[in-house]
């Protein structure tokens, strides 16, 4: 059954720690991203990433970091630098990003990061 | 960058009836136009999408239409059921996807 889990589906953290967020996918997608949703502004892109090892900045990448050592694990550390880190994390993943974006993304069902 | 400003924030509508949610984006640049359906505690999924050279698609009860000039698109969907209430998104892209913010849907029973 191929798809992308994300893992924890809640997670709590005390302000001032870095949290890392699980991404998987075995569907045999190049390209991989992360978005960030708060509720009435849609999604965000944080991070994405074409290719194993390769990684660029979206849109709100301060305060994130992510690493792409496997073609089917993307994971997303919040850092305590990210000033406001509570959200709901989606990760998705599309075939590749060669074809001007026009390709399907896929996403997990998300992990709702909890900053107390 | 891209900016994508969706129309409603929520919709309230009797089963049965239509549905209808517009966009319109800023870079004319922009070439392909998904929308996706999010029910609660899950992620998006895509239910159907444009691409810049097509001014309409239809699937089932569902169809979009393109506005190049205009720099607008809308989803249509008809006979809508208790199971089309959901967070409808928008989103335009060249190479990477710029979303709006979103549309509750609520049908009534």
């Amino acid at each position: 059954d191929g798809g992308i889990t994300q893992s924890p589906k809640y997670l709590f953290r005390k302000e001032g720690q870095n949290v890392t967020l699980s991404c998987e996918q075995n569907l045999n997608h190049d390209a991989m991203y992360w978005y960030r949703q708060d509720p009435g502004q849609g999604l965000r892109l944080i991070y994405y990433s074409q290719i194993v090892n390769d990684f660029q900045k979206g849109d709100i990448a301060e305060g994130y970091s992510v690493s792409r050592e496997k073609k089917e694990s993307f994971p997303l550390t919040v850092t305590s630098a990210q000033k406001n880190p509570t959200a709901f994390y989606l990760c998705a993943s599309s075939i590749d990003l060669l074809a001007g974006g026009q390709n399907e993304q896929f996403f997990g069902p998300g992990t709702r990061l909890t900053v107390l | 960058g891209e900016n994508v400003e969706q129309h409603p924030s929520t919709l309230s509508v009797q089963e049965g009836d239509s549905a209808v949610i517009k966009c319109t984006y800023s870079d004319s640049a922009s070439n392909y136009f998904p929308w996706y359906k999010q029910e609660l505690g899950k992620g998006p999924q895509l239910i159907i999408d444009i691409r810049s050279n097509v001014g309409e698609k239809k699937d089932q009860r569902i169809a979009v239409t393109l506005n190049k000039t205009a720099k607008h698109f809308s989803l249509h969907i008809t006979e809508t059921q208790p199971e089309d209430s959901a967070v409808y998104f928008c989103a335009a892209s060249i190479y990477k996807l710029s979303f709006g913010a979103g549309t509750t849907v609520t049908v009534r029973a």
